[in-house]
């Protein structure tokens, strides 16, 4: 099983729609939580970050995390066809200068259509 | 300000052969991680230096290896190279004293070993 769960998709939704996105995980010792967004041939892209539970937003992007049930989700609101990408969360155990090892999820592809 | 440059772009190798992939990380920087994305997964970390010094390892096998210059630049050697070590190869920088695993990515480096 591997440490970190996320629906490959791909996803579809009409211009306007509120998306959701989300991860599981099975690592207790992961504190901190990220959201990328990749656009093909490009890499990736820091949109949230959250550290331990709860709930973060940042314009139209909302980062919750439930640390009981190891879940969390990036909710997207008034989609645009810009918004059409990958979407990585991405979870780590440690700071200090250990930093460099995040461990991402398959990613899901979402396409926003006019 | 410049971010995180990652050389070459693109690549093509035989099997057998060696690459070098080469990343600068932004300025003031001193992190350097590497990832290696094959198409429709996530990233999965390789190496993390941290100056000069090698902080962390994934689970690749030992053909892959990687250094840190003075300036913080970074090398990626991979040898005898597989046809299942074509992939993007990520190279991701980060600020220490953060406390967080903030990581910026460079566009990458597409290896194609045929």
């Amino acid at each position: 099983q591997k440490e970190v769960e996320q629906d490959p998709g791909p996803l579809s939704v009409p211009e306007g729609a509120i998306v959701s996105l989300n991860c599981t995980y099975s690592n207790s010792a992961f504190q901190y939580f990220m959201w990328y967004r990749q656009y093909s041939r490009k890499g990736p892209e820091l949109l949230m970050y959250t550290y331990s539970s709860g709930n973060k937003e940042d314009g139209r992007f909302t980062a919750q995390v439930d640390k009981s049930s190891k879940y969390i989700s990036l909710f997207i609101r008034d989609s645009q066809p810009s918004d059409s990408a990958t979407y990585l969360c991405a979870m780590s155990a440690r700071s200090g200068t250990s930093y460099g090892k995040l461990t991402f999820g398959q990613g899901t592809i979402l396409t926003v259509h006019p | 300000d410049a971010g995180v440059t990652q050389s070459p772009t693109h690549l093509i190798k035989t099997r057998g052969q060696h690459v070098t992939l080469r990343c600068s990380p932004i300025s003031g920087h001193k992190s350097v991680s590497w990832y290696q994305q094959v198409l429709g997964q996530g990233p999965q970390f390789i190496f993390q230096y941290y100056e000069k010094e090698e902080r962390g390892r994934g689970n690749f096998p030992d053909r892959f290896s990687a250094r840190q210059f003075p300036n913080y630049s970074s090398e990626l050697n991979v040898n005898a190279l597989l046809l299942g070590d074509s992939a993007l190869y990520l190279c991701a920088s980060s600020l220490v004293g953060t406390g967080a695993n903030v990581l910026t990515f460079g566009a990458g480096s597409r290896l194609t070993v045929l």
